[in-house]
């Protein structure tokens, strides 16, 4: 089974550009989360969608992000006017999100970096 | 808030040897999930192993053993016969059971190189 797919895997975008970056989730899975990874922060949740509602967006910061999840196969997290300080590994991960089934499993993230 | 603490920032061990990495964490949840994730050298993040806060029990994966020390606060995670292949950065992750929130709250990791 193809585990999470994430386009592009790197992308390099000038300051004041949009980037928009691309997830497909797990089959079967209803539960899709982005995450960000910098050295210096490590790890950091963004945004969370069950069934492709958002649910949970308390990671994101709340000008020039925003995800979207149109149909169960597939998620965007776009970022308008891009800064350097976006610079990151940005990571999709999915779960079955019942119960017991509580893993999230990551893809491969997109190396954004911002010149 | 929750909080994942991880104070070990690399550890080196020899082939074949027994390892423990130390992970700590804060939540005001009453349940809880934990979690191991490895990072390889490619960037790839794998889940390796989970402990259920309410199971007494530590749990087992392959090499993987976790001890779990709720009274601590406290998630290790032990690697017996340690392989080249488990060099990597481990991160210790938790996440709570109240609300409608799944984020993952993660620590900043732990080197581990495994030396031939």
């Amino acid at each position: 089974n193809a585990g999470v797919i994430q386009t592009p895997r790197h992308k390099v975008t000038g300051k004041g550009q949009e980037a928009t970056l691309w997830c497909e989730p797990i089959s079967g899975h209803s539960a899709v989360f982005w995450y960000r990874q910098t050295i210096v922060q490590g790890l950091e949740f963004l945004t969370y969608f069950r069934n492709q509602a958002p649910i949970d967006d308390s990671g994101m910061p709340k000008e020039r992000f925003s995800a979207q999840m149109p149909n169960q196969s597939h998620s965007t997290l776009k970022i308008q006017s891009t800064q350097p300080q976006d610079s990151a590994v940005y990571l999709c991960a999915s779960s079955l999100d019942r119960g017991r089934y509580a893993e999230q499993f990551f893809g491969p993230g997109t190396r954004l970096t911002v010149l | 808030a929750q909080k994942v603490t991880q104070t070990q920032t690399s550890i080196s061990v020899m082939e074949k040897t027994t390892v423990t990495m130390d992970c700590v964490y804060e939540t005001q949840d009453s349940s809880y999930f934990l979690f191991w994730y490895k990072q390889t050298a490619s960037g790839e993040i794998v889940f390796l192993i989970r402990q259920d806060s309410y199971k007494k029990e530590n749990a087992t994966v392959g090499h993987y053993s976790l001890n779990f020390q709720k009274p601590k606060s406290s998630i290790g995670l032990i690697i017996t016969a340690t392989q080249i292949e488990d060099s990597a950065v481990y991160f210790c992750a938790m996440r709570g059971l109240t609300g409608n929130t799944r984020k993952l709250i993660f620590g900043l990791g732990t080197t581990l190189q495994v030396q031939p």
